[in-house]
């Protein structure tokens, strides 16, 4: 397997733009979890989702962000419109459940936003 | 208040050396506590996850302890390598709706 695999890598944009982050979990996997990370806050986790409908989007900051899992392979996190303290680097993670299980990290997003 | 405090902060040590990084939490009710390495521009890997009931899991030359009692664990690194040098995460899972605590993480320096 590949591992999680997340896109782009790298992300620059301008104020006000619109981005949106791409995840494709381990197959088979249940759970999908997107995280925040910054050198100030550490790792945040912003929404999860299992079987596809999301559970806990408390981590969520405002409403310009959304995160969508049409299917159990794909899912999205949009900002719209993005703003600089946006900038950090975004993890997505997947697992087989949720209690004890090993989440496996993607490589990240870089988001800067200028 | 949830919280996960990682100590120290950062660390430099010599190749060959041992080390020992702390986390104390106040996560509660408790349900268990894992151990991430993350190395620059990669996403965290799991070390060790401890429930409740277990004190001491290795992996490796990793060895993570867990007091419950006083809400303590340590990650002891034997015989440290270069590649050993990254941040260490601790996260605490709590039962029930407690959400997960997430450490800030132990900067870990391996020099030759």
């Amino acid at each position: 397997d590949a591992g999680v695999i997340q896109s782009p890598r790298h992300e620059v944009t301008e104020m006000g733009q619109e981005v949106t982050l791409r995840c494709k979990p381990i197959s088979g996997h249940d759970y999908l979890f997107w995280y925040r990370q910054t050198m100030m806050r550490g790792l945040e986790l912003l929404i999860y989702f299992n079987n596809n409908v999301p559970i806990d989007d408390s981590g969520m900051p405002e409403d310009r962000f959304s995160a969508k899992m049409p299917n159990a392979s794909f899912s999205t996190l949009k900002i719209q419109p993005s703003e600089p303290r946006d900038s950090a680097v975004y993890f997505c993670a997947s697992s087989l459940r949720q209690g004890a299980e090993t989440q496996y990290f993607g490589p990240g997003t870089r988001l800067l936003v200028l | 208040k949830n919280q996960v405090e990682q100590s120290p902060q950062s660390l430099i040590i010599l190749e060959g050396k041992n080390c020992t990084l702390q986390c104390n939490y106040t996560v509660s009710p408790f349900s268990n506590l894992r151990w991430y390495k993350q190395d620059t521009g990669r996403g965290p890997v799991s070390l060790t996850i401890m429930t409740f009931s277990e004190n001491t899991k290795s992996n490796g030359r990793y060895t993570a302890t867990l007091d419950a009692d006083t809400k303590q664990s340590s990650l002891h690194i034997t015989a440290s390598q270069l590649s050993d040098s990254a941040s260490y995460i601790c996260v605490v899972r709590g039962s029930g709706n407690t959400p997960l605590v997430f450490g800030k993480g132990t900067r870990l320096s391996v020099i030759a």
